[in-house]
């Protein structure tokens, strides 16, 4: 357990609004991610940090932007969200070492009315 | 740029069946390759890693050999469980970033 949590957990919201995902770990992991899962897509990547304030986008990072002002907190937030937003977000961190594997959040699921 | 194609699913097998998912892989340099597992309504987890040409990854009867000529990472099981019903992702990571599969959704029937 990476000791990753993500809020809220779901989320319904209408065309055209703001919204913001949090990411918090525990651990000090200096690179974190965001990805969205879709049906027929995998997880594909919208945006990553590998550092306090040092981020860098994705394959699909268009409508959406991110902060890192705390080591612990990597936050999404989708400027004004649109029907083709509708996912399931999931953050990640990577562990340093030989293979920087990743580990998880549980996820939020986002509906965009 | 970097690409992972895994083996287009449902696969549905008995239970004691052998399992194999095939990944092949695109990438420059030597990437590290992974293969992650997801239960419904959870995060992926880490099933097995290999980080060098010939690694062989294994974890819970799971296995994958790491083969750089043929650009390869099938994830085996020779004895599937009921239990090991879900959706199965293979990835590589270089450069700071992970590429994942599509992903390949496994029943197993008792």
């Amino acid at each position: 357990d990476a000791g990753i949590t993500q809020s809220p957990r779901h989320k319904v919201t209408e065309t055209g609004t703001p919204v913001t995902l949090r990411c918090h770990q525990t651990e000090n992991h200096r690179y974190m991610y965001w990805y969205r899962q879709d049906p027929g897509h995998g997880l594909r990547l919208i945006h990553y940090s590998y550092g306090v304030k040092d981020t860098d986008k994705g394959e699909v990072s268009d409508g959406y932007s991110v902060s890192r002002s705390k080591t612990e907190d990597f936050l999404l937030t989708l400027e004004s969200a649109t029907s083709s937003q509708t996912s399931v977000y999931f953050c990640a961190i990577s562990v340093k070492g030989d293979s920087y594997e990743q580990y998880f959040g549980p996820g939020t699921r986002l509906t965009v009315t | 740029g970097d690409s992972v194609t895994q083996m287009e699913g449902p696969v549905t097998l008995s239970e004691e069946a052998f399992l194999t998912i095939n990944c092949t892989y695109t990438a420059t340099g030597y990437p590290s390759l992974f293969w992650y597992v997801q239960y419904p309504g959870e995060g992926l987890q880490l099933l097995l890693k290999a980080t060098k040409a010939d690694d062989k990854g294994s974890n819970k009867g799971f296995e994958a050999t790491y083969r750089k000529e043929t650009t390869s990472f099938h994830l085996e099981k020779g004895s599937v469980q009921v239990s090991d019903s879900a959706v199965y992702f293979c990835a590589l990571h270089r450069g700071g970033k992970s590429t994942f599969g599509d992903g390949t959704t496994l029943t197993v029937k008792p």
